[in-house]
């Protein structure tokens, strides 16, 4: 099956620093990777997703970059506020009813 | 107007009794899940219905029975709760396609203790 792996567990940045937050995945047939923000005591919600036809997707200060020959996205946030204080999720699914397989999270703390 | 919405947010019972949680989305899809999220923060799925049909049924144990009355209602039943059964419970739903994927909309959670 699918092994998601995702570093770092813990970020610390100062306010208005950029954040990255990377992904592996060991299945080449994976091609969905959505990334998902939970803020404490909220569900999961969708911030960005990219698909395996796509090398980069942004949008405003976010982006996601794919890179299949090496297994392995990334999430990059730019100018970073408090309210991107959150754990932050990756994801990785060979699509249509397939099941999702989670990252470890990551704790994103922005600093003011 | 809430997505994706799950009764009760908090639950707290002792060993050994049954309990129930539910949960429903007024957002038109066709395929609905349960997570559950461990002190560690890792999200694994339990179950995924399609059109009320089981579609993935993890390695759970049977004292956890999901139920999918029609595509937009998808709860869950569990029976003799243990300990290790205390964790946080996420309702999620997608809609769809045979060829790609689609991302989830979850629910904001059953916190589910047991002592």
């Amino acid at each position: 099956g699918e092994n998601v792996e995702q570093h770092p567990s813990t970020l610390s940045v100062q306010e208005g620093d950029s954040a990255v937050i990377k992904c592996t995945y060991s299945d080449s047939a994976s091609n969905y990777f959505p990334w998902y923000k939970q803020e404490l005591g909220k569900g999961p919600q969708l911030i960005i997703d990219i698909r395996s036809n796509v090398g980069e997707k942004k949008d405003q200060r976010i982006a996601v970059t794919l890179n299949k020959t090496a297994k392995h996205f990334s999430l990059h946030i730019t100018e970073t506020q408090p309210e991107d204080s959150a754990v932050y999720f990756c994801a990785a699914s060979r699509g249509g009813f397939n099941k999702f397989y989670f990252g470890s999270g990551t704790k994103l703390n922005v600093k003011p | 107007d809430t997505a994706v919405s799950q009764t009760p947010k908090y639950l707290v019972t002792q060993m050994g009794n049954d309990k129930s949680i539910k949960c429903e989305q007024n957002l038109g899809h066709d395929t609905m899940y349960w997570y559950k999220q461990d002190s560690k923060k890792f999200l694994k799925i339990m179950f995924s219905y399609n059109n009320k049909e089981l579609i993935i049924n993890e390695t759970v144990p049977n004292r956890f029975s999901p139920k999918s009355p029609d595509k937009a209602h998808l709860n869950l039943h569990i029976n003799s709760l243990e300990l290790g059964d205390s964790a946080v419970y996420f309702c999620a739903s997608s809609q769809v396609s045979a060829e790609r994927g689609s991302g989830y909309t979850f629910g904001s959670g059953t916190r589910l203790t047991v002592v």
